[in-house]
């Protein structure tokens, strides 16, 4: 069992909806991310969080707004999305963001934009 | 810049076959090296890992053994099963600053009984 839990599992939205994305790990960690990854493709990073602030954005469209309400939660909020944003979105979470501990995935949220 | 290249699937085996899947890295310090299983409609799972040169990662009858001297990371199983189906993902991130993984574009393995 992923101890990085995603919801929804599955998403169908049009474009003019607005939608979030929720992540949630109890593992004490303090490093939080959000991937995307297409079919047959390796995850791409999206975002970054350490203690609980941006560290890094990938130079992500503003269509996708991460935030991380506390150290537990990272949510990301859809707005207008193309149909290229369909995709399966990952979270993840580890120790920190330096060092050499592991990132630990939840099962992702599988997004289709109609 | 740091990389990571992985054999081009599909390999495909029979149950209780060997498997090596080569994973050979470029990068300008000492990684930590890593093997993720993606089962089919599910997230990335760590299969096992290695911070130093000569470590060998192993889980449920997987190993990889990092070695510097060849910047090579192969997965390796002695009697793969039909449940370990699933596409591999060999990664990398450096020890220090910003530990970003790195994948490999990912190996997909297909077992039949």
């Amino acid at each position: 069992d992923t101890e990085v839990t995603q919801t929804p599992k599955h998403l169908v939205m049009g474009m003019t909806n607005k939608k979030s994305l929720k992540c949630e790990q109890h593992m004490g960690h303090r490093a939080m991310y959000w991937y995307k990854q297409k079919a047959k493709k390796p995850p791409e990073l999206m975002f970054v969080y350490s203690y609980e602030k941006l560290s890094i954005n990938e130079s992500v469209p503003s269509r996708f707004s991460p935030e991380c309400p506390n150290s537990s939660l990272l949510n990301l909020h859809l707005h207008a999305l193309q149909p290229e944003d369909s995709a399966l979105y990952l979270c993840a979470s580890s120790q920190e963001v330096m060092g050499r501990q592991p990132q630990h995935f939840g099962d992702g949220t599988r997004l289709s934009i109609l | 810049g740091d990389s990571v290249t992985q054999m081009e699937g599909p390999v495909t085996l029979s149950e209780e076959a060997f498997l090596t899947i080569n994973c050979t890295y470029t990068a300008t310090g000492y990684p930590s090296l890593f093997w993720y299983v993606q089962y089919p409609g599910e997230g990335l799972q760590l299969l096992l890992k290695a911070t130093k040169a000569d470590d060998k990662g192993s889980n449920k009858g997987f190993e990889a053994t990092y070695r510097k001297e060849t910047t090579s990371f192969h997965l390796e199983k002695g009697s793969v099963q039909v449940s370990d189906s699933a596409v591999y993902f060999c990664a990398l991130s450096m020890n220090t600053g910003f530990q970003k993984l790195v994948f490999g574009t990912g190996t997909r393995l297909l077992v039949s009984p």
